[in-house]
């Protein structure tokens, strides 16, 4: 059984750095092909993706984010950690992360819950 | 970045009655679209990827056609359980979202 959860605290005030973990079970960020990914949608407002970890250690980055971003992982811990400088209100958002399978193909089977971050001072 | 652009915003549907769900993207994604169904407080779930392959577990009133730049989501009979927002996504280059379709009891 597949799962991911999203944690991190729930308020961070504008220009600190915010930090995601993504814990996940049922499948291994070893595995060839293997793929997870961080996106994020800010109230009533629609998806976007944000950054990927491959089971081979690549990495993406939506290019309007990617000075602000990092991504990591610890396919020991079955974690990926995601990193965000700078932060503004407009970064208030439910963020969630997902699975990917196939590194070629970009949809997402599995999600996690998501977890609310609040960016205000 | 590819622009995806979904219409209508809100479609207001009675049980048992057809859904016709589009999706345009600014240039050719290929069959590279993906369907989520996203209910309120709930977690995006996959729906159709490769443009037409249902997911796993997904039934057989949900089905998706197109090509190119314009796509189609079709639920073929509304359950009561499928009154949700919908988002498009394309995965041709670096993943883009739709802004989604409101699908509501008429």
């Amino acid at each position: 059984q597949v799962t991911l959860r999203e944690s991190g605290p729930a308020l961070v005030k504008p220009r600190e750095t915010l930090t995601l973990t993504c814990t996940f079970s049922g499948f291994s960020l070893s595995s060839s092909g293997m793929c997870v990914s961080w996106i994020r949608q800010p109230p009533g407002k629609a998806l976007e993706w944000l950054a990927r970890i491959d089971w081979d250690d690549d990495k993406y980055y939506n290019i309007s984010l990617k000075t602000r971003l990092t991504i990591s992982k610890d396919s020991s811990k079955k974690q990926v950690v995601l990193t965000m400088t700078n932060v503004d209100p407009a970064d208030t958002a439910t963020y969630y992360c997902a699975r990917t399978v196939h590194e070629s193909s970009w949809f997402f089977d599995y999600w996690g819950q998501g977890t609310l971050a609040t960016v205000s001072s | 970045d590819i622009v995806m652009t979904q219409s209508p915003a809100t479609l207001s549907v009675s049980p048992g009655e057809r859904a016709t769900l589009s999706c345009r993207a600014s240039q050719s994604v290929s069959n590279n679209l993906a369907w989520y169904q996203q209910k309120p407080g709930q977690t995006p779930r996959l729906l159709i990827y490769d443009t037409s392959t249902r997911a796993t577990g997904i039934p057989a009133r949900f089905s998706g056609s197109g090509s190119g730049t314009e796509f189609i989501l079709t639920i073929s009979s509304l359950q009561s359980e499928d009154f949700a927002v919908y988002y498009c996504q394309q995965y041709n280059r670096w993943p883009t979202f739709g802004g989604g379709t409101r699908v509501e009891i008429k």
